[in-house]
């Protein structure tokens, strides 16, 4: 069983360019969840996914990232017109359904925005 | 809201010394209880989780964390630390409510080990 996939690794963007990070989620799990790691920070919650659904996006910043979880295929955090402040290591992780709080999330590899 | 904290950002020990990182929560209802790690250049891995029952959770290797609910604290330990546990160690926690599954982390207390 594959754990989490994220790609890419690693991702240079221009400031103003569009960076996409993709995450596949371990076989079974239909739960998302990215995370964010500035410099020197512990992770911050940005956004839950379900299938077709969002559930929590509390941490998302109002403009400029997006998050989506199709039907089919992998979830995409999406940031329009990077900064150089999205410069970041970007974590996605998973869980399986229907078990609420009491579920363990396991994280992928993270990918490493570097907007210049 | 529930937060983590982390009070030591960077921990150097010699191999073979006991080791203590401490995590303080704070929520006003029950919680989970997480610790991950991270070895250089690897994700993020769980290490041990407290759901209920016994306040000393035990992992491999001879690390162990306990949570003391009246201190609001869940500190990791192990008795003798070797030089492939450098790496950075994450205190995590969530509310038990169902639906609410995100994890709020701690700053992360960077480990380093030196042989």
């Amino acid at each position: 069983n594959a754990g989490v996939m994220q790609n890419p690794r690693h991702l240079v963007r221009r400031r103003g360019q569009e960076a996409r990070l993709r995450c596949s989620p371990m076989k079974g799990h239909s739960h998302v969840y990215w995370y964010r790691q500035l410099p020197e920070e512990g992770l911050k919650f940005m956004v839950y996914l379900q299938k077709e659904n969002i559930i929590d996006e509390s941490g998302m910043p109002k403009e400029r990232f997006s998050a989506e979880f199709p039907k089919e295929g992998p979830s995409i955090l999406r940031i329009q017109q990077v900064v150089r402040g999205d410069s970041a290591a970007y974590f996605c992780a998973s869980s399986p359904p229907g078990k609420g709080s009491n579920t363990e999330a396991f994280f992928g590899q993270g990918t490493r925005l570097t907007v210049v | 809201a529930q937060s983590v904290s982390q009070h030591n950002h960077h921990v150097i020990l010699s191999e073979a010394a006991s080791l203590e990182l401490g995590c303080n929560y704070s929520y006003g209802g029950t919680v989970n209880l997480f610790w991950y790690v991270q070895y250089p250049g690897q994700h993020l891995q769980l290490l041990l989780k407290y759901f209920s029952g016994d306040p000393l959770v035990k992992g491999n290797k001879g690390i162990e964390a306990e949570i003391i609910k009246s201190n609001f604290s869940f500190n990791l330990r192990k008795p003798s630390v070797q030089w492939s546990d450098t790496a950075e160690y994450f205190c995590a926690v969530n509310p038990t409510n169902f639906g609410n599954e995100k994890l709020t982390f701690g700053t992360g207390t960077r480990l380093t080990i030196i042989p």
